[in-house]
């Protein structure tokens, strides 16, 4: 069964700085992993698939990467609205599995 | 807009089963695929089960032998079924579905009902 390892568990970031958010997969997923944001008390929000493709309506300062087995998620000047958990998610193989999610707090 | 919302009781007894539904509004039921998703308090998410518009189903295997997912296409809903439940099934039940294909990426979904096994 398919492992997603997110790191940090945890990240303390200054609003405007940058942060990168890691997520690997156990075997290949090629490039079938999304990323969500989830605030307290609301669900997922699906920002990134298809490894780096943006949803529409996501800005710009969210990037995805990666392909295979190692993938990243980059926020650039992190805003206010943008300390959240993010979770990774493989929807290549059976079952369908999420990382255990990266925190984003303010330094 | 595609809108989702989960219904059913919040508190469910030590070996009952747990009854879900998810009401779609906004869109059809077809031809999509349509998922059960749960996140016990504090931590993070797992998928339960798929049910794909026509019926065919499909659980994950950890849960398989007390999940069962059904649709009422008439009515634009689809129901969870988690029978046998113990206190590590407390969790939010999300209803999703996926953006394309099967497993996901899950675009849209439904507020979340907490749902607590307790005596």
């Amino acid at each position: 069964e398919m492992v997603m390892a997110q790191s940090p568990a945890t990240l303390s970031v200054s609003p405007g700085e940058g942060a990168t958010l890691s997520c690997r997969a156990s075997q290949t997923v090629f490039i079938n992993l999304a990323w969500y944001q989830q605030k307290p008390g609301q669900a997922p929000r699906l920002l990134i698939y298809g490894a780096s493709t943006r949803l529409s309506g996501i800005p710009a300062r969210f990037s995805g990467s990666g392909s295979g087995t190692e993938f990243t998620l980059s926020i650039s000047g992190l805003q206010t609205e943008d300390f959240a958990v993010y979770y990774c998610q493989q929807y290549h193989t059976w079952p369908p599995a999420f990382g255990q999610g990266t925190t984003v707090q303010v330094k | 807009q595609v809108q989702l919302q989960e219904s059913g009781p919040g508190l469910v007894k030590p070996s009952e089963t747990l009854s879900l539904t998810c009401t779609v509004s906004g869109g059809s039921i077809n031809p999509y695929y349509w998922s059960w998703i749960r996140q016990p308090p504090g931590k993070g998410l797992e998928w339960i089960g798929y049910l794909y518009y026509s019926g065919s189903t499909n659980y994950n295997p950890s849960l398989e032998s007390r999940v069962t997912i059904s649709v009422d296409t008439s009515k634009n809903q689809f129901s969870l079924n988690l029978s046998s439940v113990t206190a590590a099934d407390t969790a939010v039940y999300y209803c999703a579905r996926s953006f394309y294909g099967d497993f996901g990426p899950y675009h849209y979904w439904g507020q979340g009902t907490l749902v607590t096994v307790s005596s």
